[in-house]
């Protein structure tokens, strides 16, 4: 069965320093795998998105992801963390099941950022 | 382009009442999401539509959760009766297709079961 796995469910940064959070995926064809992020009391917004194009992804705010295949990962990185970057991020997967695509969530990672 | 639009924001009730939400999707998105969100967990998809037709409600629980897309637009999602552990975030999606699109996502009801 499809699933998705975030190690670590908090993850502390100073302020400047990398960002590294973890997704791994079960899938049993290629996915497609999205990252989202959600402040405090709002709905997600996409960061990213891999559609088996470029394995390097860039998305918005300085974050990129890239696809590993042989890892099965889709690990997001900053390479320097914003005290704006605080919030709880999500890793996704779309996979086409039962003659339909579903996209499930893995439990999600909340990042803080201390100055 | 408008959003996702839910609402209410936020709702508090006592167990064993009904409650009802309510999302528009963003206009010409023909597949719509209803997703629970449990504190301190990932969104889980409730039931996932396709125009006015269910693809997808294997996670619903059906003896007090039912949905329904009139016209292929907007949705509404009900509960009834509440139960305490309902208490959670409900979140509506859309996306243009069921094929390979990103989702976009209202800012979510909060329920409170008391």
């Amino acid at each position: 069965a499809q699933s998705v796995t975030q190690l670590g469910s908090h993850v502390s940064v100073s302020e400047g320093a990398l960002v590294l959070l973890r997704c791994n995926y079960s899938s049993s064809v290629p996915p497609y795998l999205f990252w989202y992020v959600q402040y405090p009391n709002q709905g997600l917004q996409l960061l990213l998105k891999y559609t088996s194009a470029a394995t390097l992804v860039k998305g918005i705010n300085g974050f990129e992801a890239e696809f590993k295949k042989s890892e099965t990962s889709f690990h997001l990185t900053k390479p320097s963390a914003h005290m704006s970057d605080a919030a709880e991020y999500f890793c996704a997967v779309r996979f086409f099941s039962g003659g339909y695509n579903k996209l499930i969530f893995g439990a999600g990672t909340r990042l803080a950022v201390h100055p | 382009e408008a959003g996702v639009a839910q609402s209410p924001r936020y709702k508090i009730i006592e167990k064993r009442q009904s409650v009802a939400f309510w999302c528009n999707p963003i206009s010409g998105h023909a597949t719509l999401y209803w997703y629970q969100q449990i504190l301190g967990q990932g969104p889980k998809l409730l039931i996932q539509f396709q125009n006015n037709g269910v693809v997808d409600d294997s996670q619903l629980p059906k003896d007090r959760f039912s949905a329904e897309r009139l016209k292929g637009v907007d949705s509404t999602l009900k509960i009834q009766p509440a139960k305490l552990e309902d208490s959670a975030v409900y979140l509506c999606a859309s996306s243009i297709s069921w094929v390979f699109t990103e989702a976009f996502f209202g800012q979510g009801t909060r329920l409170t079961v008391v």
